[in-house]
Formats: C-alpha cells, structure tokens, sequence
C-alpha cells in the first residue's frame, strides 16, 4: 500500500518570492508521482508527474519537482510565485507496477500568495 | 479541450434520501474512476470501473454505494441511503489508457451536502 504525507497544511508567501512544497511518500512497490493544482471552486489540474528517467520534472506555469528515491521525496518548486498561484496544491502517488491507476492523495498544501 | 464534466455541481440531500452523480467523462477514455473529499481533509479513492465492471474499490465504497455507465457516455454514482457523513466533494476523473503513467483528467466536483 502507498501512502502520501504533504508536511505543510499551509504555506503563506509574498509574490515574486521561490516557495517549495514538501511532499513525501510510502510505497513497497515503484511509484509514478504527481502534483495536481485546485483552484477555488475547480477541479484537479495535473501540473506535472514523474515516470521515470531524469529526476527533475517540469510542469505547467513554471512549476518543476525534483524526485529523491532516497528520501522518498518529490517536492514541488517555483522560483517566483504569482498572486495567480493562490490554490490547493495535492502530491499523489500511484502504483507503477500495474493495475487500474488509482491514485493515492496527500492531504493537500494551501499556497496563499500575498502582495 | 476535451473535459470531465459533472452535475450538479451542489446537490443538498435530507438523509436516507438516493442520491445520483453524474459525470460525463472524455469520450475517447475508458477507465472511470470517483473520489471524493470530505471538507479538509484528503482527496479519497473510492471506486475504479472499466469494461463495464468495477475494477477496484475501497473500503469506502460499501453496499449503499453503485456505480454505473447506463449509456456509453454518462458514469453514475449513486448512494441509496445518505449518511450526514457522506457530505463530500464527489470528483469523476478519467483516463484514456491502463497504465499509471496516462494522465487522469478530472471533473469540477460534485459538493454533496447531506442535511
């Protein structure tokens, strides 16, 4: 079984400044990874996902996430927020070895950008 | 672009009564899936369906839970006697090949409030 841990519930940031958001999982089996994006009042919005290969992933509005498997980590990075990034990021794990694709879900990271 | 559509979008319920949630995934998709996320808390698989049969479910998803593709086109879940704790967001989500590096798509969510 896997398992997802968003270590932040909360992460207040001024606009223009980097932001990272933690995300580390628990899996027995080889994983693929993901970070989806809520926006108020919307859907999940895949930003970016690991498969394999290069370690350091890059997403959608200038997000990238670099995978560990040491540390079991995929964290997620900006180097330069907008007010525009204000929403509810998920880390998210699912089985790479097969099976129907069901994802596993951190409990979620609210980035509030400020002016 | 292609999307995940899904109605209502708020559905109040008094308890006891059915309930149906539709989705309409990508017409070229053909695994189905719902999760749901009671308000602050994490994004929960509850059920995966293709070929016209449930796939996968968690332990969520017990007797007073159904799912169905009545048409070809709209995916259902039904809950026959809601529970105040059932009050949820319901998210449809598809995915257009088997393995776990094909991208879900999801729908805007269903808020499910059970009075």
């Amino acid at each position: 079984a896997q398992s997802v841990t968003q270590l932040d519930s909360q992460v207040p940031v001024f606009e223009e400044a980097p932001v990272e958001l933690r995300c580390n999982y628990s899996s027995s089996v080889s994983v693929y990874l993901f970070w989806y994006v809520q926006y108020p009042n919307q859907g999940l919005q895949l930003l970016l996902k690991y498969l394999s290969g290069s370690t350091l992933v890059k997403g959608i509005n200038g997000f990238e996430a670099e995978f560990n498997k040491s540390q079991t980590s995929f964290h997620l990075r900006k180097p330069s927020v907008h007010i525009s990034d204000t929403a509810e990021y998920f880390c998210a794990v699912s089985d790479a070895s097969g099976g129907y694709n069901k994802l596993i879900f951190g409990a979620g990271t609210r980035l509030a950008v400020h002016p | 672009e292609p999307e995940v559509t899904q109605t209502p979008s708020h559905q109040v319920t008094q308890m006891g009564q059915e309930v149906i949630l539709r989705c309409v995934p990508i017409s070229n998709h053909l695994y189905f899936y719902w999760y749901r996320q009671i308000l602050g808390q994490k994004v929960e698989f509850l059920v995966s369906f293709y070929n016209n049969e449930i796939s996968e479910k968690s332990e969520i998803f017990d007797d007073q839970f159904s799912v169905e593709r009545p048409d070809g086109s709209n995916f259902t879940l039904k809950i026959r006697s809601t529970k105040l704790e059932d009050s949820a967001m319901y998210f449809c989500a598809s995915i257009r090949g088997k393995y776990s590096n094909t991208e879900a798509f999801f729908g805007q969510g269903t808020r499910l409030t059970v009075v």
